[in-house]
């Protein structure tokens, strides 16, 4: 099945310490995206990449960095988490640029 | 960071009746128009993918249009459904290849039996 996959689905951490958010996706697609949602806020992009090694800033990058070593994978990493950056993020990869994303189920991330 | 505007903010109707919704864009930076489906406690979906002026697009009663010109963009829902409650996204992509997808807030629809 094809399919973006997030890993975990949720999280509580604690103000500092470092975590990693997988994204895999099995479409062979070209770009891949990370997002967050907050009420009121909508989705904002935080990454994106368009292909192996090639990553850019999204609107709010501050505080994330991600690598794009592999096709397939792109994972999101906060090196010192904040309460600030409690939210829920999503995946997201597509084809090209005439192409929708297809999501991932999300990652709900709470930093105490 | 672009602006990208939808109206109205969540809207309540009737099993039956037909809808609209509008996305606003910077039409002096456009590339590509997107439109998602968001159902609660689920992941966006795409609905469509629009960048020719005039393009119309359709799925089942789910409809689109676009104008680059001035910048918008209706979403049509036709004889609407209680499955059809969810938000739907609009989203620009300014420039052709490596860019930026930038979503607005959403409209939140939801359809009473």
């Amino acid at each position: 099945e094809a399919q973006v996959t997030q890993n975990p689905r949720y999280l509580i951490t604690v103000t500092g310490k470092k975590l990693t958010v997988t994204c895999s996706q099995n479409m062979n697609h070209e770009y891949m995206s990370w997002y967050r949602q907050d009420p009121g806020l909508g989705l904002r992009q935080i990454y994106y990449s368009m292909n192996v090694e090639v990553t850019d800033k999204g609107d709010v990058p501050e505080g994330y960095k991600v690598s794009r070593k592999e096709k397939r994978n792109f994972p999101l990493i906060l090196e010192s988490p904040s309460p600030n950056q409690t939210s829920l993020y999503f995946c997201a990869s597509s084809q090209n640029d005439l192409h929708g994303y297809t999501f991932g189920s999300g990652t709900r991330l709470t930093v105490v | 960071i672009l602006n990208v505007e939808q109206s109205p903010q969540s809207l309540h109707v009737q099993e039956g009746d037909s809808t609209n919704f509008t996305c606003s864009f910077p039409s002096s930076n456009f590339y590509a128009l997107h439109w998602y489906r968001w159902e609660t406690a689920k992941s966006p979906e795409a609905l469509f993918v629009m960048t020719l002026n005039g393009d119309e697009k359709k799925k089942g009663r789910i409809s689109a249009t676009l104008n680059t010109k001035e910048g918008y963009s209706y979403l049509y829902i036709k004889g609407s459904q209680p499955e059809d409650s969810a938000t739907y996204l609009c989203a620009s992509w300014p420039t052709s290849g490596y860019s930026t997808l930038t979503f607005g807030k959403g409209t939140m629809l939801l359809v009473s039996p």
